[in-house]
């Protein structure tokens, strides 16, 4: 069954430092989405991207993040100069219509020193 | 921002018994909710996606109701399982704006043997 996988799983940095997360989203699904999860509080939104560009961003998706879909088959989330409060699990989902059901991946839990 | 609510935030329910619970969302521009199981250690999984009032699903043992008049829908698990124990999570989608599909917190289903 097609799935959404996310890497890294884990991955601890030095505030400051620039991260990249990768995900590869269902290969026939157009719709695309970051969302995240700090310890202990609701999943929250912070992008969602269609046909090559933002569609969607929350005020959590500042100047610091950004998207981007390389190759046809990736899609990454960039934090430029990460936080201390950036520290979350972070999930990439992916579907076929604009609210069809979300295919999630499993996460890349992101934890900054 | 929309403020999506779940309750209970969490319940314990013997093996056999039946269980419900709630999600309650802003109404206006209501375009869209879904339901979501979060196991531990894994993705969310979709459960339904609703879009009209009075809608009903069903699952096997879960189903679910929409009311977009009043702005809720509930969860029913009939004959709970030991594997139903999960985190359940319903997201609502107003359509438009920065919000994209905004989560309530979960319930989270302890079922007991």
């Amino acid at each position: 069954e097609p799935e959404v996988t996310q890497t890294p799983s884990h991955q601890v940095t030095q505030m400051g430092q620039e991260v990249i997360l990768r995900c590869v989203p269902i290969s026939n699904h157009l719709y695309f989405y970051w969302y995240r999860q700090i310890l202990g509080q609701k999943v929250e939104f912070l992008v969602s991207f269609y046909n090559n560009e933002i569609s969607e961003k929350s005020e959590i998706f500042d100047d610091q993040f950004s998207v981007e879909r390389p190759d046809g088959s990736n899609f990454t989330l960039k934090i430029r100069s990460t936080k201390l409060e950036d520290s979350a699990m972070y999930f990439c989902a992916s579907s076929e219509a604009q609210v069809g059901e979300l295919f999630f991946g499993e996460g890349s839990r992101l934890t900054v020193l | 921002i929309l403020n999506v609510e779940q309750s209970p935030q969490s319940l314990h329910v013997q093996e056999g018994d039946s269980t419900n619970f709630t999600c309650s969302f802003p109404s206006s521009n209501f375009y869209a909710l879904h339901w979501y199981r979060w196991e531990t250690a894994k993705s969310p999984e979709a459960l339904f996606v609703m879009t009209l009032n009075g809608d009903e699903k069903k699952k096997g043992r879960i189903s679910a109701t929409l009311n977009t008049k009043e702005g809720y829908s509930y969860l029913y698990i009939k004959g709970s399982q030991p594997e139903d124990s999960a985190t359940y999570l319903c997201a609502s989608y107003s359509g438009g704006g920065a919000d994209g599909l905004t989560f309530g917190k979960g319930t989270h289903l302890i079922i007991q043997p």
